[in-house]
């Protein structure tokens, strides 16, 4: 089947600690997003990437980081200085234009106690 | 800055009524994209219309497009239960930048 997929569904951890969210595609698009979403509210460009080895930032970076290493894969790092970190993540592809349609993953909810 | 904001932000009516959601946006924009959210989901895109667009159907969906005001509305015609979930607008600026989207509107279909 061909998608995208975000491990693991839920997420817990404690305050202070760095933790990383998954995201793979095998669409073969060469973009791919991050966006956050708080409860009752849209989504907001965290990062994104149009092509291997470049990203650049969305509206709300500070306190996360990404790695685009290889065209399947976008991996979301929450760090400690991210100050409210609790809430559903979910990343998205595209097949290259940024303005084209987007496929979401089905998210992953993070919890920082 | 969110570019589209939906109204109503919650919507409920009863199965085989029809749903408007309406749509607002501040730029100049190239595409207007309608996403649909189940519950504790991702998004699943609905439709997409140009600006050089007035009206575009799929199914049961029906999107206008007025670019003079800046604003956008989804139909969904013959609502069904499964139809319950939030919708959301997204948007892109003539200048080529990202997707920004709206906040939602939550539609309950009751049976």
């Amino acid at each position: 089947d061909g998608g995208i997929t975000q491990s693991p569904k839920y997420l817990f951890r404690k305050e202070g600690q760095n933790v990383t969210l998954s995201c793979e595609q095998n669409l073969n698009h060469d973009a791919m997003y991050w966006y956050r979403q708080d409860p009752g509210q849209g989504l907001r460009l965290i990062y994104y990437s149009q092509i291997v080895n470049d990203f650049q930032k969305g509206d709300i970076a500070e306190g996360y980081s990404v790695s685009r290493e290889k065209k399947e894969s976008f991996p979301l790092t929450v760090t400690s200085a991210q100050k409210n970190p609790t809430a559903f993540y979910l990343c998205a592809s595209s097949i290259g234009q940024s303005s084209g349609e987007q496929f979401f993953g089905p998210g992953t909810r993070l919890t920082v106690l | 800055s969110q570019q589209g904001e939906e109204d109503p932000q919650a919507l409920s009516i009863q199965e085989g009524e029809n749903a408007t959601m309406n749509c607002s946006y501040k730029t100049s924009i190239n595409n207007l994209q309608w996403y649909r959210q189940n519950s504790g989901r991702g998004l699943v895109h609905l439709i997409l219309i140009r600006s050089n667009e007035r009206e575009k159907h799929s199914g049961r969906l029906r999107v206008t497009l007025d670019t003079s005001k800046k604003s956008s509305s989804l139909l969904i015609t013959a609502s069904r239960a499964a139809d319950t979930a939030s919708y959301f607008c997204a948007t892109d600026s003539s200048a080529g930048n990202m997707l920004t989207f709206g906040g939602g509107t939550r539609l309950m279909v009751k049976p």
